[in-house]
């Protein structure tokens, strides 16, 4: 089967502009996830979907931060305005509802200067 | 995430050597772990996981073995390889009626030749 898409695979934007990432799960896979990997850290979540509504963004700083998962099947995330902080690889990964392992994309690598 | 604790940070055997990473977790009604693989420039990848009722399970050279009373689990890797190079993640499921998984903050493995 087709893995989890991402793009774009690297980005270099300014502070204070905006940026959008864009994920393609695996098809049949009703929850999507994203999450932040800060270089030398664990994956963080930052929000999770079952099919196209969210089930838990408690962790995304909804004040810069957005996503939406049209149709329950692609999902984008974006930043706006980006911060120096904001630079890590954004994780997407899906899995079926009712299993319980993950499937990863590679990831977006967002370089803030 | 800070319930949960994964040592040691990083961790160099010989070819042939056995590896052992060690995760804590806080969560006493967790009952999923897995161990991720997250090679250079890509997304992490399950490569074992346990159920709460079960002690140990392996994988051809993986094996994770579970200690709930204690609240760890461990990744045992035998025979390391090069290609086993990679830093390694714990997920616990932390509590029950969610999907989401809190990473450790991974253990860099260097097998070397």
């Amino acid at each position: 089967e087709a893995g989890v898409a991402q793009s774009p695979r690297y980005k270099i934007i300014e502070k204070r502009q905006s940026v959008a990432f864009w994920c393609n799960p695996i098809s049949g896979h009703a929850t999507l996830y994203w999450y932040q990997q800060i270089l030398g850290q664990g994956p963080k979540l930052l929000i999770q979907f079952q099919n196209n509504g969210v089930v838990d963004d408690s962790q995304l700083p909804k004040d810069r931060f957005s996503a939406e998962r049209l149709k329950g099947v692609d999902s984008t995330l974006k930043i706006q305005p980006a911060k120096l902080e904001d630079s890590a690889v954004y994780l997407c990964a899906s899995s079926v509802g009712e299993t319980l392992g993950y499937t990863f994309g590679s990831g977006t690598r967002l370089t803030v200067v | 995430g800070e319930n949960v604790e994964q040592h040691p940070s990083t961790l160099s055997v010989q070819e042939g050597d056995s590896a052992v990473i060690k995760c804590t977790y806080s969560d006493s009604a967790s009952n999923y772990f897995p161990w991720y693989k997250q090679e250079l420039g890509k997304g992490p990848q399950l490569i074992i996981d346990i159920r709460s009722n079960v002690g140990e399970k392996k994988d051809q050279r993986i094996a994770v073995t579970l200690n709930k009373t204690a609240k760890h689990f461990s990744l045992h890797i035998t025979e390391t390889q090069p290609e086993d190079s990679a830093v390694y993640f714990c997920a616990p499921r932390l509590g029950a009626g969610s999907y989401q998984l809190t990473f450790g903050k991974g253990t860099k493995l260097s097998v070397i030749p």
